[in-house]
């Protein structure tokens, strides 16, 4: 039972454009939401979050959506740069507890 | 700041016997959680320790285990080991106490196990 889904494996973009990133989840417990990115070799890494009581969170390139009536997530990075191809985990938890919840993750190309 | 750090980066072991992974966490976290990474499967949640206390588990079986230590160093270890838990295994270390809530995990670089 996957309740967080990333259903795009791979993603190409164009160096400038906007990279989106979707994810849907179906527990309706889950208040908190990241996004990790991970390069091959390397554990992920952190990129941006957005708690349930918001629908957006920005930082610098990177903006998280959040609809909760849908139970859908998004990732924006505007503009896209080369550096940015990784793989892109969109996670989520409850109860401010590290139980974390994972996607399967989406592979990032951005092409110069 | 040191980072996470695992150890060792490489495992190969053999069916049927046992493995132990270490995970030293950044400074001052007290919360560790072990995760398991497939093609295909993304991360999985194996157990997070705060304080020496296992506080939460996923949906493995009783083969693994874990502990932490005082200093919120933590070992994972897999016992009668089998080929599908041949995976990626990443540590994780949060400054999440369960009073401060939602914060984000610090990953290691992961222990490479490869089950023959």
């Amino acid at each position: 039972d996957q309740q967080v889904k990333q259903n795009s494996p791979s993603l190409s973009v164009q160096e400038g454009r906007i990279s989106i990133l979707n994810c849907d989840y179906t527990n309706s417990m889950f208040d908190y939401f990241l996004w990790y990115k991970k390069y091959p070799a390397e554990g992920p890494t952190f990129l941006i979050s957005i708690s349930s009581i918001k629908d957006k969170n920005e930082d610098g390139r990177f903006t998280v959506f959040l609809n909760k009536s849908a139970k859908h997530l998004s990732l924006h990075i505007v503009p896209s740069q080369p550096g940015d191809s990784a793989v892109y985990f969109c996670a989520a938890n409850s109860g401010g507890y590290q139980k974390v919840t994972f996607g399967t993750g989406t592979k990032l190309q951005v092409i110069p | 700041k040191a980072g996470v750090t695992q150890t060792p980066r490489y495992l190969i072991k053999t069916r049927g016997q046992q493995v132990t992974l270490s995970c030293s966490p950044i400074s001052g976290h007290r919360s560790v959680s072990w995760y398991q990474q497939t093609p295909g499967q993304g991360l999985q949640f194996l157990f997070e320790y705060f304080s020496e206390t296992q506080r939460n588990k996923g949906n493995f079986p009783g083969r693994f285990s874990g502990r932490q230590f005082s200093n919120s160093r933590s070992e994972m270890n897999v016992s009668t080991l089998e080929l599908g838990d041949s995976a990626l295994y990443l540590c994780a270390s949060s400054s999440s106490t369960g009073v401060v809530l939602n914060t984000e995990a610090f990953f290691g670089q992961g222990t490479r196990l490869t089950v023959v």
